[in-house]
């Protein structure tokens, strides 16, 4: 257990389903992250959040909606996706400003994504 | 961040020592190295980092060359439950707290 917790950790939807992922972190730490790990590739960083701000957005497609209501929360609404979106989604969390290069995240065990 | 440069795959004996080599030729004076690993199907895990000096802790030691342009990475005694792709980072930390994952090393323990 790492202390960080994504709920469901499958998930099969239609491509007009609207349905959300769910992340929450135990560790009080300040940063949480979204990354999309599809077949065969490395771990793709898609949105960051500091102290509930959105701090980066990797040119990903507006279908995927983050949220982030607090630091021990973190959200990611799907709506019309696409087949190719199918993929392990990963949470994950950090201190944000860490001194002494410690820059540990702590991941979650992800959601299996399939898109049909 | 500076680039990485690893091999694609690595075998290693049950109870042997396994040393995973990263290649950071481009690594700045600030910039750590960190190692994750990635057992399948689950989220990765952080193992170590270091800035200059050989680190050690309960998982794995680190080496870094002195000129800090190569980077190697030991597990003691490998067991089955290591077999895993093991990412080399690199990063400046602090308030950089961007990690980027490249493809790593698929090191296979063998019984």
């Amino acid at each position: 257990e790492t202390g960080v917790t994504q709920t469901p950790r499958h998930l099969v939807m239609g491509m007009t389903n609207k349905k959300s992922l769910k992340c929450e972190q135990h560790l009080g730490h300040n940063a949480m992250y979204w990354y999309k790990q599809s077949a065969k590739k490395p771990l793709e960083l898609m949105f960051v959040y500091n102290f509930k701000e959105q701090t980066e957005n990797n040119s990903v497609p507006s279908r995927f909606s983050p949220e982030c209501p607090n630091s021990s929360h973190l959200f990611l609404h799907l709506h019309t996706l696409q087949p190719e979106d199918s993929a392990l989604y990963l949470c994950a969390s950090s201190q944000s400003k860490a001194g002494g290069g410690r820059n540990e995240q702590f991941f979650g065990p992800g959601t299996r994504l399939t898109v049909l | 961040d500076a680039k990485t440069t690893q091999p694609t795959s690595m075998d290693c004996a049950e109870g042997r020592a396994a040393n995973l080599p990263c290649n950071h030729s481009t690594i700045s004076g600030n910039e750590y190295v960190y190692w994750y690993r990635q057992i399948h199907s689950q989220g990765p895990q952080y193992i170590i980092h270091g800035l200059k000096n050989n680190e050690t802790n309960e998982m794995a030691s680190l080496i870094i060359t002195e000129d800090r342009k190569s980077s190697t990475l030991i597990l003691p005694h490998a067991t089955l439950r290591d077999t895993a792709v093991y990412y080399c980072i690199v990063n400046s930390g602090g308030s950089n707290y961007k990690l980027t994952f490249g493809k790593g090393t698929l090191l296979t323990v063998n019984p």
